[in-house]
C-alpha cells in the first residue's frame, strides 16, 4: 500500500519563475491538504482540497494556487516566485469524515525548492 | 492562531521522562501530536479529540484540556528513537484546517 508520493524531491528555481509540484494521496484517501515547512519550524497551512475543490485556505498569496483532480491526486503552483519561497512543501492526505479531524494526516516527504 | 508549545527544546538521558505542552488561545476541537525525524516526514502519534480523553501509546501518552485549551504530550522511560521535533497541530470547531506549533526538539542521549 504506497502511502504518499511527492514529485520531485528536489528543485532549483530563480526569482519570478514559475513551479508545480505534484502530490498523490495515499490509497483510499480523499482530502489533500499542502504546508509549507521552513528550516526550523512548524508546517505552515497553505490549503486544502476536497471533491476537487478548495475547502481551507491559510494566509499564503493568490501566487499560491492548487488543483485537486478526479483520482484525488493534487498540484500547488506557486508563481512569480520569490526568494522567501524557499521550504520544504509538504503533501498531507486523510480521509475526510463527518465528524471532523478525527482522522490523522500521512505526510510525503516533501519537495524542497530553492529560489536563487 | 498558531498553537504555542513548550518548552522549545529539551535534552533527556536515556529511561528518563518528558512533557511537551501545547496550548491555544482559541477553543479547540480535536489536537495533534507528531513527531519529524531530521530530514524526513512528520509521522502521526495520536489524536485527542473534545472531550479531555487521555490516550496512550505505549510509553508515549498525551491528554486534552478542554477548559484550559491546553493538550500535553508524556513521554516515560524515553529511548534513543523518541530524538525529533514534536509537532502539535489544533484544529477549531470542526474547521478540517490543523494549524501546527512551532514544535518542540528533544534529544535524547545514551
Amino acid at each position: 500500500d504506497a502511502g504518499v508520493t511527492q514529485s520531485p524531491t528536489h528543485l532549483i528555481k530563480t526569482r519570478g519563475q514559475q513551479v508545480t509540484l505534484r502530490c498523490s494521496p495515499k490509497s483510499g484517501h480523499d482530502t489533500v491538504s499542502w504546508y509549507q515547512q521552513a528550516l526550523g519550524q512548524g508546517p505552515q497551512f497553505i490549503f486544502q482540497y476536497y471533491e476537487e475543490e478548495e475547502r481551507q485556505r491559510g494566509n499564503f498569496p493568490d501566487r499560491f494556487s492548487g488543483h485537486q483532480f478526479p483520482n484525488y491526486s493534487s498540484e500547488l503552483n506557486v508563481n512569480a516566485l520569490l526568494l522567501g519561497d524557499s521550504a520544504l512543501y509538504l503533501c498531507a492526505s486523510s480521509l475526510r469524515t463527518s465528524s471532523s479531524y478525527n482522522s490523522p494526516l500521512h505526510f510525503g516527504n516533501g519537495t524542497r525548492l530553492t529560489v536563487t | 492562531q498558531q498553537p504555542v508549545q513548550s518548552p522549545q527544546a529539551v535534552i533527556l538521558r536515556e529511561g528518563e521522562d518528558a512533557v511537551i505542552n501545547c496550548s491555544s488561545s482559541k477553543a479547540l476541537y480535536s489536537v495533534h501530536w507528531y513527531r519529524q525525524k531530521h530530514g524526513e516526514a512528520p509521522v502521526f502519534l495520536m489524536i485527542l479529540l473534545k472531550g479531555g480523553e487521555q490516550k496512550g501509546h505505549e510509553k508515549i501518552s498525551a491528554s486534552f484540556n478542554e477548559k484550559k485549551q491546553q493538550s500535553s504530550l508524556y513521554l516515560t522511560a524515553s529511548q534513543l528513537s523518541y530524538s525529533g521535533t514534536y509537532f502539535c497541530g489544533t484544529e477549531g470547531d470542526s474547521s478540517y484546517k490543523l494549524i501546527f506549533g512551532s514544535g518542540t526538539r528533544l534529544l535524547v542521549r545514551p
